[in-house]
């Protein structure tokens, strides 16, 4: 079983909606939560961290349920420019960092 | 700041040639990762180190591969011999040490034919 895992898409949806992906972890000692965007062709890039209380920022809402096991990415208001890939990261003790394979998104004028 | 480098960007060599992929962190940075991306598996850690020295290598699939970090700017992982599945791109990221977040340098296609 993956330790991490993702709907790899694609989502295609019309600029201006809203769009939800979900990533569930397999690890119940998991630590710390993390989404990474990745362009085409191009390096991932951390896009925001997942704290237990959810968190926002701009479009962008994280959310984390530790019972359930998953964590959840919520953009508002799509953006042309929000066209990229969407990668879980999931962080246990030390330096094991678990890479979702990735959702994609894009976003259609 | 110039962010982590890779080279060569692109390496296309055949099967059974020694590839030597390099990279260099971000100054002040203690941990470098590598990974390997491909389209099945996403991203899988590799190996990384900690103060230029090894600290997981379990990840590395086979003693075909070997990677190094002679100093605090600079890394090597090596492929001999190469094989046609170890087509993917490489990627080397480092991190501080009173921080999460990991910076990724912009890869290295390597096809094996």
């Amino acid at each position: 079983r993956k330790e991490v895992e993702q709907d790899p898409g694609p989502f295609n949806v019309p600029e201006g909606a809203t769009v939800a992906f979900n990533c569930t972890y397999s690890n119940s000692a998991s630590q710390s939560f993390f989404w990474y965007r990745q362009d085409c062709r191009k390096e991932p890039k951390l896009l925001m961290s997942v704290y237990s209380s959810g968190n926002e920022d701009g479009r962008f809402t994280a959310q984390l349920n530790r019972a359930s096991q998953y964590i959840s990415l919520l953009i508002r208001d799509s953006k042309l420019s929000d066209s990229a890939t969407y990668l879980c990261v999931v962080n246990m003790a030390g330096n094991q960092f678990y890479f979702g394979t990735g959702t994609s998104l894009t976003v259609i004028p | 700041d110039a962010g982590v480098i890779q080279s060569p960007r692109h390496e296309v060599t055949e099967m059974g040639q020694e590839v030597t992929l390099r990279c260099k962190p971000i100054s002040g940075h203690d941990y470098l990762f590598w990974y390997r991306q491909t389209m099945m598996r996403g991203l899988e850690l590799l190996i990384y180190f900690n103060n230029n020295v090894p600290i997981d290598d379990s990840g590395m699939p086979e003693d075909r591969f070997s990677a190094k970090m002679p100093n605090a700017s600079f890394s090597t992982l090596k492929i001999q011999p190469s094989e046609p599945r170890d087509s993917a791109v490489y990627f080397c990221a480092s991190r501080s040490n009173t921080g999460h977040e990991q910076f990724f340098g912009p890869g290295t296609r390597l096809t094996v034919l």
